[in-house]
């Protein structure tokens, strides 16, 4: 979805390197997630944000961390790589909406690798 | 903490034939969601589903929940090249979406 940004598309790194990983999003939702796909395993939560001064861990946010810097915008960083980090990163947001639908919109991935 | 299992992982088809997907979850869920991502690409939002029993369509597409708000399946009738991807079921609980592992439907045309 042409709403939802992510830089760098691509990003090749060595192991113990700092990285940030940056969202964008102008469809103007609360609520902000990172996810993280593995091949077999499917998407898995990272952190999410409901809106600016609220931060939530995921199922798998050991070596990670985040900053909501503004309602659009939701950074992810690994403070020290490693190799099985691994993966496809996707940014998604949501609008509570009625009855708490929570539809995700993603973005199109950052594809990292640790060396 | 809540499980959501999907089933198969990967499905080859010739084309024409259907595909099912089914998903099911530990605990009973307020609503369901289904995604789909082509190779490459994001995923993107199907359905939801919210009510008992409740079923859905879209064109060749048939979604189901489950009575027990447990389990739910995705149905392609006829498959075409174009259904070619990822689906992902996922249920809302815990102020969260918890995402299947996916089923790969690839075809042969």
């Amino acid at each position: 979805d042409a709403d939802v940004t992510q830089t760098p598309r691509n990003r090749i790194t060595k192991t113990g390197k700092r990285i940030m990983l940056e969202c964008s999003q102008t469809k103007g939702h609360d609520r902000m997630y990172w996810y993280r796909q593995d091949p077999g395993l499917g998407l898995r939560l990272i952190y999410y944000s409901f809106d600016v001064k609220d931060i939530n861990k995921g199922e798998i946010s050991d070596g990670y961390s985040v900053s909501r810097q503004a309602q659009a915008k939701f950074s992810l960083s690994l403070e020290s790589a490693i190799p099985n980090q691994t993966a496809l990163y996707f940014c998604a947001t949501s609008d509570a909406g009625t009855g708490g639908t929570d539809t995700q919109y993603f973005g199109p991935g950052t594809r990292l690798t640790v060396l | 903490g809540q499980q959501v299992m999907q089933i198969p992982q990967y499905q080859h088809v010739q084309e024409g034939e259907d595909f099912t997907t089914y998903c099911n979850s530990s605990t009973t869920l307020s609503n369901i969601q289904w995604y789909k991502q082509r190779p490459g690409g994001h995923p993107v939002f199907l359905i939801q589903l919210v009510k008992s029993g409740e079923v859905k369509k879209q064109k060749r597409l048939t979604f189901q929940f489950g009575e027990a708000k447990k389990n739910s399946s995705l149905h392609i009738t006829a498959t075409q090249t174009t259904d070619v991807g990822t689906y992902f079921c996922a249920g809302w609980g815990a102020q969260k979406l918890v995402f299947g592992q996916g089923t790969r439907l690839t075809i042969n045309p």
